[in-house]
């Protein structure tokens, strides 16, 4: 079956670092590929998405880009902020009923 | 702001008790979704719904049963509740967003504690 492996964290990071969450699945066929996020306290958002290879998703300065060659979608950005603290969800859709298959999440933590 | 509601937010239950979540949207959705969320495991499905009494089982679904009666309600049923479902449970529905087709929004959770 589907499947959505991501890097265990935590990671820390100093405020303005560069931050590489990586990404990598298995799925038959052509799956959307998304990033969510998961504030303290709070339900998941999404961050970005992409649906087909070499696509390049981005929002609030993440991107991410559909690698369907090395199956990847993995996470950067260029300066993080103490705001981005947060888990980070990679996830999968590959079926009609939209359902998402994830992975395990990875916690940040950005320090001042 | 996909207008979901999950009730209650916490729940603190007894083993072998049965209990019920409620999602609540406001916004006609077709399909919506249940999902627990474990520490090291992300979200798995539980159950999910593409329509009024049109269910079906996901990854984890033994232990749950769910019932869709309106469009929008969708309620999951522990039926004799375990400590192995201590957990996270997230409603999401599906709408075409700012995104694209496929994207899935979540409610805020609800915290359930089974003793």
């Amino acid at each position: 079956g589907d499947s959505v492996t991501q890097m265990e964290g935590p990671v820390t990071l100093s405020e303005e670092a560069f931050l590489t969450i990586n990404c990598t699945y298995t799925a038959t066929g052509y799956p959307s590929l998304f990033w969510y996020v998961q504030y303290p306290g709070e339900g998941l958002q999404l961050l970005l998405k992409a649906t087909k290879a070499d696509d390049k998703g981005s929002n609030k300065g993440f991107e991410a880009t559909y690698r369907k060659e090395t199956t990847s979608f993995h996470l950067e950005k260029g300066s993080v902020q103490v705001s981005d603290s947060a888990v980070y969800f990679c996830a999968l859709s590959n079926n009609a009923g939209n359902m998402l298959t994830f992975g395990g999440g990875t916690r940040l933590m950005v320090k001042p | 702001d996909a207008g979901i509601t999950q009730s209650p937010r916490h729940k603190v239950t007894e083993t072998g008790t049965p209990v019920t979540l409620r999602c609540h949207q406001t916004e006609n959705h077709r399909y919506m979704y249940w999902y627990r969320q474990d520490p090291g495991h992300g979200l798995r499905l539980i159950h999910y719904s593409y329509g009024v009494k049109d269910t079906d089982k996901g990854e984890v679904s033994d232990g749950y049963s769910v019932s869709r009666s309106k469009t929008e309600d969708f309620l999951l049923t522990l039926e004799s509740a375990t400590s192995s479902q201590t957990s996270v449970y997230f409603c999401a529905i599906s709408e075409v967003g700012d995104f694209g087709t496929d994207t899935q929004y979540f409610g805020p959770g609800t915290r359930l504690t089974v003793l």
